[in-house]
């Protein structure tokens, strides 16, 4: 079964430190992964897409790596700030029934403290 | 461009009644997607349509639930006999798919949260 796992579920930060957010799935065949952020009540708003053959992506404060070898990514993002508070969701397209969907992770919620 | 709308935002209803939600694409996308997404859980994927065809059912989606998308521009989704085990965030999220394109992101809503009492 192809999962997609996100660790860890919450974190909690003081404002300016730098974080790294885990994701891993247990299948390498993939189109492309996709970070997304979630505000409470809300939808989703893409902020990375990394291709299979791309190793890393940036926007911004934002970094993210893909090592689909090890089926891993993480999202790194530099001095953090309260309005980064919001829950970051992993999304995995395998190569597995076309790709045509994407597979979430349960997302990392980040509560960022003044 | 708006982006990716949806209609109603919140939905409350009865367990029993029926309910339809639309969801209207950022246009001359030519796939939509429903995703369904309960209380600290990802969305998880129900269908896709390419243009007015749907292509790919989820076994989540029940012979209760419908989808359509007649003209190959805005969807609707019918949940029929609602239960209460329904209640969720409902997520459309539209793309523009090509031959020789790689397969794009994906662009979501802010979906309609759906409560059954």
């Amino acid at each position: 079964k192809q999962e997609v796992t996100q660790i860890p579920a919450a974190l909690s930060v003081p404002e300016g430190e730098n974080l790294v957010l885990n994701c891993s799935f247990t299948d390498s065949a993939i189109y492309n992964l996709q970070w997304f952020r979630q505000d409470p009540g809300k939808g989703l708003t893409s902020l990375l897409l990394i291709q299979s053959s791309q190793r890393e992506q940036t926007s911004g404060r934002l970094n993210a790596s893909l090592d689909k070898s090890s089926g891993r990514s993480t999202l790194y993002i530099a001095a953090s700030q309260p309005g980064d508070s919001a829950t970051y969701l992993c999304a995995v397209r395998f190569l597995t029934g076309g790709g045509n969907k994407l597979t979430f992770g349960t997302g990392t919620q980040l509560k960022v403290e003044l | 461009d708006t982006g990716v709308s949806q209609n109603p935002r919140h939905k409350i209803t009865k367990r029993g009644q029926n309910v339809t939600f639309r969801c209207d694409p950022i246009s001359e996308h030519n796939r939509l997607y429903w995703y369904r997404q309960t209380l600290g859980q990802g969305p998880e994927f129900l269908t896709y349509f390419q243009n007015e065809a749907q292509l790919e059912k989820s076994r989540l989606l029940s012979d209760r639930f419908s989808a359509e998308r007649p003209k190959g521009s805005f969807s609707t989704l019918e949940i029929q006999r609602t239960e209460q085990g329904d209640s969720a965030m409902y997520l459309c999220a539209s793309s523009l798919v090509r031959p020789a394109r790689p397969l794009w992101e994906q662009y979501f809503g802010p979906g309609t949260r759906l409560t059954v009492t």
